[in-house]
C-alpha cells in the first residue's frame, strides 16, 4: 500500500530556532500534500495545502510567513516552521491522496512532535 | 461554517459491539472517512462512504446518510487494541479532509 514517510519523529529545539519537517511519498508521486497539526487531546486541524510546483494554500489563522512549505517534487514536501516558540510545540502530521480521485483515502505520515524549549 | 461533531469517550468491554456517531454540517462533501488513532501514532484509514447504506470491512462497519448529515462507525467483537482515538472526517471539494474531535475507545476485559 501507500507508504508516506515523515522525518524527524521527533525534535527538541530552543525557542527562537528553525525546525524543518520532511513528508515523503515512498512509492506514489503526490501531487497534493496535506500539513495537520494536533494538538493533545484535540483534533487534527488541517494548516496548508501543498501543491507541487506552486505556493501552498493556507488555512485562514495559519501564518505563511512562520511556517513555511516548499514541494519542490511530486514525493517531498517540507514545512519549515520558523523562530518557534513554546506555543509552536505540537504533533505535525503531513498525508498525501495516492490518485487523483476524491475517495482515494488520505495517507498519513507518522507525524513529527516538536517541542520546543 | 464546518461543524463535525463526534462523542468525546466510550468505554465497552471486549467481545461487545460499540457504535461511534458522527453528525456533520459542511460547506462542501466529497465523502466521509473513518481514521483510527492511536496515542502518538498518526491515523489509520478504516472506512470511506460517499452514497447512503452500509459499508461493511470485516469487523467495521460505516454507515451514511447523507440527508441527515449522519454516520456511525460499527465495531463488532471489540478487542483490547481497539482501544483508540476514532475520528470521523468529510471530504472536501480540493481534496482536503476536515476532522472531527474524535472519540476515544476504551476496551476493558
Amino acid at each position: 500500500g501507500a507508504v508516506v514517510s515523515q522525518h524527524p519523529s521527533w525534535v527538541i529545539c530552543k525557542s527562537g530556532t528553525s525546525v524543518k519537517i520532511e513528508c515523503r511519498s515512498l512509492d506514489f508521486q503526490a501531487t497534493t500534500m496535506f500539513w495537520y497539526r494536533q494538538f493533545p487531546k484535540q483534533s487534527l486541524m488541517l494548516m496548508a495545502t501543498s501543491n507541487e510546483g506552486s505556493k501552498a494554500t493556507y488555512e485562514q489563522g495559519v501564518e505563511k510567513d512562520k511556517f513555511l512549505i516548499n514541494h519542490a517534487s511530486l514525493t517531498l514536501s517540507t514545512l519549515t516552521v520558523t523562530s518557534a516558540h513554546p506555543e509552536d510545540s505540537s504533533f505535525y502530521i503531513c498525508s498525501a491522496r495516492e490518485g487523483y480521485s476524491y475517495n482515494s483515502p488520505l495517507h498519513f505520515g507518522n507525524g513529527t512532535r516538536l517541542t520546543v524549549t | 461554517g464546518q461543524n463535525i461533531d463526534q462523542p468525546t469517550e466510550m468505554t465497552a468491554t471486549e467481545g461487545a459491539i460499540v457504535q461511534i456517531n458522527c453528525t456533520y454540517q459542511t460547506s462542501g462533501f466529497n465523502g466521509l472517512f473513518w481514521y483510527q488513532q492511536h496515542a502518538g501514532e498518526a491515523p489509520t484509514f478504516l472506512s470511506y462512504n460517499v452514497l447512503d447504506g452500509l459499508e461493511e470491512k470485516g469487523r467495521f462497519s460505516s454507515f451514511l446518510s447523507r440527508s441527515k448529515g449522519y454516520s456511525y462507525l460499527l465495531l463488532k467483537e471489540l478487542q483490547m487494541k481497539d482501544s483508540a482515538s476514532y475520528l470521523c472526517a468529510v471530504g472536501q471539494a480540493g481534496t482536503a479532509l476536515i476532522f472531527g474531535k474524535g472519540t476515544t475507545l476504551s476496551v476493558s476485559s
